[in-house]
């Protein structure tokens, strides 16, 4: 079974920290994706890559970076986390011919204070 | 762009009951379509897609059919259980910008009740 693994499933930050969410996958895919999803809103894409060291913006970029050095961990990285950054925060993965099969992390549940 | 619309919840229903979440679609092109699942606690996770149109998707004893003529995806089960209770998300893939991506719907919340 594919395996998407994310670090933390709760952290809690305070206003101007720096904050590292990591994620890691098993399967040897080539696309990763970060989402937040927020009540009444669904699931926003936040940024994706489809290589190492290659990304692209989604939906809802400013104030978030990534990182992929690797193929298998996809970082998410809040540079000055604010409060309405608060929220839940889904890793997804999927192989270059997925056709929109995503396979996804139980999701970091992050609160900025 | 492409765009999914999908029934807002919640939606509360007696175990047994007929459940229905409708969904229609706005995109360019023969996207794909999927529901997605997500119960409490947990991630998404896909539970049936049609691939073009007049195909059926089934799973767990959920059904989709891909509608062209109406663009729509609406989610049916014939009796729905308990363990039924979760967040049902629309979604269709299309390639925009160069790259084939997801776009979800807002998510429907199903409680079913014994």
């Amino acid at each position: 079974d594919v395996k998407v693994t994310q670090s933390s499933r709760y952290l809690v930050k305070r206003t101007g920290e720096k904050v590292f969410l990591e994620c890691v996958q098993d399967m040897d895919h080539e696309n990763m994706f970060w989402y937040r999803q927020d009540p009444g809103l669904g699931l926003r894409l936040i940024y994706f890559s489809y290589d190492v060291k290659m990304k692209e913006k989604g939906d809802i970029p400013e104030g978030y970076s990534v990182s992929r050095e690797k193929k298998e961990r996809f970082s998410l990285i809040l540079e000055s986390a604010s409060t309405n950054q608060t929220s839940m925060y889904l890793c997804a993965s999927s192989p270059w011919t997925g056709a929109g099969e995503l396979f996804f992390g139980e999701g970091s549940r992050l609160t900025v204070l | 762009g492409n765009s999914v619309t999908q029934m807002e919840g919640p939606v509360t229903l007696s175990e047994e009951a007929f459940l229905t979440i409708n969904c229609t679609y706005t995109a360019t092109g023969y996207p794909s379509l999927f529901w997605y699942v997500q119960y409490p606690g947990e991630g998404l996770q896909l539970l049936l897609k049609a691939t073009k149109a007049d195909d059926k998707g089934s799973n767990k004893g959920f059904e989709a059919t891909y509608r062209k003529e109406t663009t729509s995806f609406h989610l049916e089960k014939g009796s729905v259980q308990v363990s039924d209770s979760a967040v049902y998300f629309c979604a269709l893939s299309g390639v925009q910008g160069g790259s084939e991506k997801l776009v979800f719907g807002k998510g429907t919340k199903l409680t079913v009740n014994p």
